[in-house]
């Protein structure tokens, strides 16, 4: 399966506590990517990285990407209660066969920050 | 910038009615459009990718004649669930990509709609 796999399914955290979230993934990639969504909304981009990037940051975001372990994580310092919500990473692929375009995504992490 | 509007929101109907949802990019042209199901507290799973002017490609076990999908423009997709059971009753998702060397573009995402089959 080319779809990537996040650790841990949940994770409940105090207001100004980081969150440290994984993904895990199976196959060659192009890019990896993080979406958040907000129970009964859509997602909402946060994040690319591209194979050859190691990290990225973005404001309090910051993730990290391992080729050879296949593997990315995305840490979100200082959180707030605004940040509760599911958080998906999702592998670009570039297998023979792959749609242009299309996006593998995980299970998500629900990310709970109580204020 | 790279906003995706999907219309209607929710939607509350019987059995065997057809249903159609838009998904539109109204700052972009979209080249390619994604459809996803989304069960709760789950993954979302691609139904099908749309192309503008060209047919809908779809994934395994989809059923075409179900769910048809129309891109007509650079800026508009539709889905249409035909003779909607409750079964059907589901979290639908639209994407859009931009034009261009998408393989390392994001996907903009519509809102959802909430479809209830009773």
């Amino acid at each position: 399966s080319q779809q990537g796999e996040e650790d841990p399914q949940a994770l409940s955290i105090q207001e100004g506590e980081n969150a440290t979230m994984n993904c895990s993934y199976k196959t060659s990639i192009n890019n990896l990517q993080w979406y958040r969504q907000n129970s009964g909304r859509g997602l909402v981009h946060l994040i690319l990285i591209r194979s050859n990037e190691r990290e990225k940051h973005s404001g309090r975001l910051r993730v990290t990407l391992d080729t050879s372990k296949k593997s990315s994580s995305l840490l979100i310092t200082a959180s707030r209660a605004a940040d509760t919500a599911s958080y998906f990473c999702a592998t670009g692929g570039r297998d023979r066969g792959s749609t242009l375009g299309r996006l593998y995504f995980g299970r998500g992490t629900q990310l709970t920050v109580w204020p | 910038g790279a906003v995706v509007s999907q219309h209607p929101s929710r939607v509350i109907c019987k059995s065997g009615t057809s249903v159609k949802i838009e998904c539109r990019s109204l700052d972009f042209q979209a080249t390619t459009m994604f459809w996803y199901r989304q069960f709760p507290k789950q993954s979302l799973m691609l139904m099908a990718t749309s192309n503008e002017g060209s047919k809908a490609t779809y994934e395994q076990g989809v059923e075409k004649d179900k769910f048809l999908i129309n891109h007509a423009s650079l800026t508009l997709s539709t889905l249409t669930v035909t003779s909607a059971h409750p079964e059907d009753s589901s979290f639908y998702i639209c994407s859009a990509v931009g034009q261009g060397a998408y393989s390392n573009q994001p996907q903009h995402f519509g809102d959802g709609t909430r479809l209830s089959i009773l």
